[in-house]
């Protein structure tokens, strides 16, 4: 248990649905990230907010579309997707320290097994 | 941002030590070293983290050279459990998200 928890666990949805995965983390960190890993894949970063605020976006498609209402929960919107969008998401929290050495060490979720049909 | 270049796999026995070293020639003076473990279908989890000489804590060891280019983690006396993805990211800059995630080492450990 690393103190972050997704919703739900596996997820199956058609191209033209429209879903939303959930994270929350009660670790009071202020950065929260997803990261979106394909089949024998290295992870990649979707976006990143720290004190709540968008920080980074890796040039993800506009058909996902994130959300972090306050510093513990974080969701990401889901529509008309396509197949190659199918990958286990990942959502991650730390604790970003401005004006210190920054560790940011990352803590994971379990993750949500998607799979776009 | 700091790049990363591990192996891509490593096999070993059960009982061994495993020494998984990577290299990091750009790395900046604020930057931290963390090694991270990911089983297939989860979240990567935090092994260990240091930013000089060796660090030890319960499950790993860290050896970090002067000039910080490289660092090498140990897993002393490796089980069947162990086989997993490690990954090594330097960085920890005052901007959230600077550490990248590479390939990783798939270690591999054999009965």
């Amino acid at each position: 248990e690393t103190g972050v928890t997704q919703t739900p666990r596996h997820l199956v949805m058609g191209m033209t649905n429209k879903k939303s995965l959930k994270c929350e983390q009660h670790l009071g960190h202020n950065a929260m990230y997803w990261y979106k890993q394909s089949a024998k894949k290295p992870l990649e970063l979707m976006f990143v907010y720290s004190l709540e605020e968008r920080v980074e976006n890796n040039s993800v498609p506009s058909r996902f579309s994130p959300e972090c209402p306050n510093s513990s929960h974080l969701f990401l919107h889901l529509h008309t997707l396509q197949p190659e969008d199918s990958a286990l998401y990942l959502c991650a929290s730390s604790q970003d320290r401005e004006g210190v050495f920054s560790t940011d060490t990352q803590y994971f979720g379990p993750g949500t097994r998607l799979t776009v049909l | 941002l700091a790049k990363t270049t591990q192996p891509i796999s490593m096999d070993s026995y059960e009982g061994q030590e495993v020494n998984i070293t990577c290299s990091h020639n750009n790395i900046a003076t604020n930057d931290y070293i963390t090694w991270y473990q990911q089983f297939p279908s989860q979240g990567p989890r935090f092994i260990i983290q240091g930013y000089k000489t060796k660090v030890t804590n319960e499950v790993a060891s860290l050896f970090i050279p002067a000039d910080r280019k490289s660092s090498t983690l140990s897993l002393p006396r490796v089980s069947l459990s162990d086989t997993a993805v490690y990954y090594c990211l330097v960085g920890g800059d005052t901007n959230a998200g600077k550490s990248t995630f590479g390939d990783g080492t798939t270690l591999t450990v054999k009965p």
